[in-house]
Formats: structure tokens, sequence, C-alpha cells
């Protein structure tokens, strides 16, 4: 059964890098044909998505943070990575990582991580 | 990109049929047969309740049913329970792939 799990810092100061991971257990990153994407809550508010890393290694982001934003893997770790440059107090939220897979929707999701950006 | 437009609240008692709409554009609920919704209660992970539009993961209630006309996709939920009160959103494909999800609708059962 497909789990993921993110982890990160939980508190990060304005303008610097968030960089969150996501660990990927019961499928292998490399054999899958999941998008791995990002989305977050900020407090309060909904859902945004945040962007996609597809099987071919392509990625896809929200335009509203593309020029701030990667998402990467490492297969022999089975990790996700998402990095979130020079961010604000606008970058507070909860961070998920989802699955998504044949059902064409984000179909498996981590319980998530909170960033606080403040100084 | 903007946010697929859903009411804040909507409420029923036990046994009633709710609906909630999630009206986006020509661009993305228009154009693709690719809207989800998903359930959320508060500190829980999002979950799929419908892809597709009208389809049902294995596992979810028959309860919740799916269905779009024009730019307007909605989420109907028969015959309310408790249990069903939590927050829904509604999430489309919108070209390029790249996605864009609703602003959220909090459901009551008085």
């Amino acid at each position: 059964q497909l789990q993921l799990q993110e982890s990160g810092p939980g508190l990060v100061k304005p303008s610097e890098t968030l960089s969150l991971i996501c660990a990927v257990s019961g499928a292998s990153i490399s054999a899958s044909t999941y998008y791995w994407g990002w989305i977050r809550q900020p407090p309060g508010a909904g859902l945004e998505w945040i962007g996609n890393l597809h099987y071919d290694g392509r990625t896809y982001f929200n335009p509203s943070l593309k020029s701030r934003v990667s998402i990467s893997v490492d297969t022999s770790r089975n990790y996700v990575y998402l990095r979130l440059t020079s961010v604000t107090a606008a970058d507070t939220a909860l961070y998920y990582c989802a699955g998504y897979g044949d059902f064409d929707s984000f179909d498996v999701w981590g319980q998530g991580t909170m960033v606080t950006v403040s100084s | 990109q903007s946010a697929l437009t859903q009411p804040a609240s909507v409420s029923g008692s036990p046994g009633q049929s709710i609906t909630i709409s999630c009206t986006g554009s020509s661009s993305d609920v228009g154009s693709y047969n690719l809207v989800s919704w998903y359930q959320k209660y508060p500190g829980k992970a999002p979950k799929l309740i419908i892809y597709e539009g009208s389809e049902r993961p294995s596992g979810v209630s028959y309860r919740f049913s799916g269905s779009k006309s024009g730019n307007t996709a909605t989420l109907t939920v028969s015959g309310l329970q408790a249990e069903d009160e939590a927050d829904y959103y509604c999430c489309s494909y919108a070209g390029s792939s790249t996605y864009v999800f609703g602003t959220g609708t909090k459901v009551t059962v008085l």
C-alpha cells in the first residue's frame, strides 16, 4: 500500500529557502507511474496546488509560484523533495505530498507537515 | 489561474440531500472531464471521493455523486449523515499539466 510521509524544519525565516521531504513507501518512485505532487493549505484557507513531478522527470508548477519552486526526486532513497525560495509569511501553511495516479486525481496523500515562516 | 469558486458553507439535516457547486471557466472545468472532489476533516489529510467528474473510488459511499454542466461541477451528498460534516474541495485539470483547487465548502449537519 502506497504511503507518503512529509517532513521538514517546521520554522523558516523570511527570505530563506523552505525544503521539505516526502518519503514514499509501498512503491518504488522509479518504477511508479504516479505523478508526485505538493499541495499546501494556509491557516484558515483552502488547498493550493503547488506543482507536480511526472514520472518522466518533467515538472509543472502553479504559475503564481513557478519562479520560486522546484520539485525533485532521489530514487535511491525514494524521496520527493520540495524547495521554495525567498519565503514570506504568506508561505506559512500545512504542506502535503500527494500522488496523482490512475484515477486522474490525487488519490493518495501524506499527513502533511506544518511550516511557519517567521523571524 | 484563479481558484474555482465554491460556496463557503452548506448545511442540511440528517437524511436530506445537499449539493456543492464548483464553478470554474472554459479553461478548466468546462474543458476537461477531470474534476475530482476531496473530503477533509480538521487535522486530517484530504480523501478522494469523486474522480473524473462522477466516478467513485472503491470504498466511497454511494451517497456521494458528481456531475458537471458547462463550467460548473457539482457534488451531491444524499442521505446526509453526521459523519459527512467536513470540508469539501473540488479540483480541476487546467491544461498544460496544471491543476486548480476550489475555495472549499464547509458542510454542517444540523
